[in-house]
């Protein structure tokens, strides 16, 4: 039984450029949210999905976008990067109507330059 | 909205002592109760969960118990190994979890 997958590993970026993270649910799963966890620091909320629409959102800027995909998965977009958006970004699934249980990816490490 | 707090790190202990990580949080309604565990250049496990004042949530020699009076929710193991140094966080949440800066567990031989 596949876990939560993220793709890619790491990924080197330029200020002002546009990335997109990928994200694969649990099994059985069809609720994804998405977490920042800037080094040191414990993880942010940033935004959930289910049934492809956006439920819930944390503290972050437009320039953070989302989508999930008819299959659960899900995609994160970040616009006109800045250096402060270095960070590790963590996907987690549940399932929507079961366990309140999130499970976590392994992350994404973006940096910035 | 919901908080967390934590006690500092780093926790430094040698293999077979006591531990305990304590965790209070501010919550409207009653949150479930998570522990998640993340070891270097990973993401984070799920350790144990509660869900209602009284659980107790265990696994891997690692407990911890809702205690709703007090909003608490402190970790504790009765012996660990050095396998357990990583980064400790209690997490509220219902829908979206909240997150405090953890607690670092430094366990030597």
């Amino acid at each position: 039984d596949a876990g939560v997958t993220q793709s890619p590993t790491h990924l080197i970026k330029t200020r002002g450029q546009q990335v997109t993270l990928r994200c694969s649910p649990k099994s059985g799963h069809d609720t994804v949210s998405w977490y920042q966890q800037a080094l040191g620091q414990g993880p942010q909320f940033i935004f959930q999905y289910y049934e492809e629409e956006e439920r819930q959102r944390g503290n972050f800027p437009d320039r953070f976008s989302g989508h999930q995909f008819p299959n659960y998965s899900s995609e994160l977009n970040v616009n006109a990067l800045l250096l402060g958006d270095s960070a590790l970004y963590l996907c987690a699934s549940r399932s929507g109507t079961g366990s309140r249980e999130q499970y976590f990816g392994p992350g994404t490490r973006l940096t910035v330059t | 909205g919901n908080s967390v707090t934590q006690m500092e790190g780093p926790v430094t202990l040698s293999e077979e002592a006591f531990l305990t990580i304590n965790c209070t949080y501010t919550a409207t309604g009653y949150p479930s109760l998570f522990w998640y565990v993340q070891y270097p250049g990973e993401g984070l496990q799920l350790l144990l969960k509660a869900t209602k004042a009284d659980d107790k949530g265990s696994n891997k020699g690692f407990e911890a118990t809702y205690r709703k009076e007090t909003t608490s929710f402190h970790l504790e193991k009765g012996s660990v190994q050095v396998s357990d140094s990583a980064v400790y966080f209690c997490a509220p949440g219902f829908q979206k979890l909240v997150f405090g800066t953890g607690t670092r567990l430094l366990v030597s031989p």
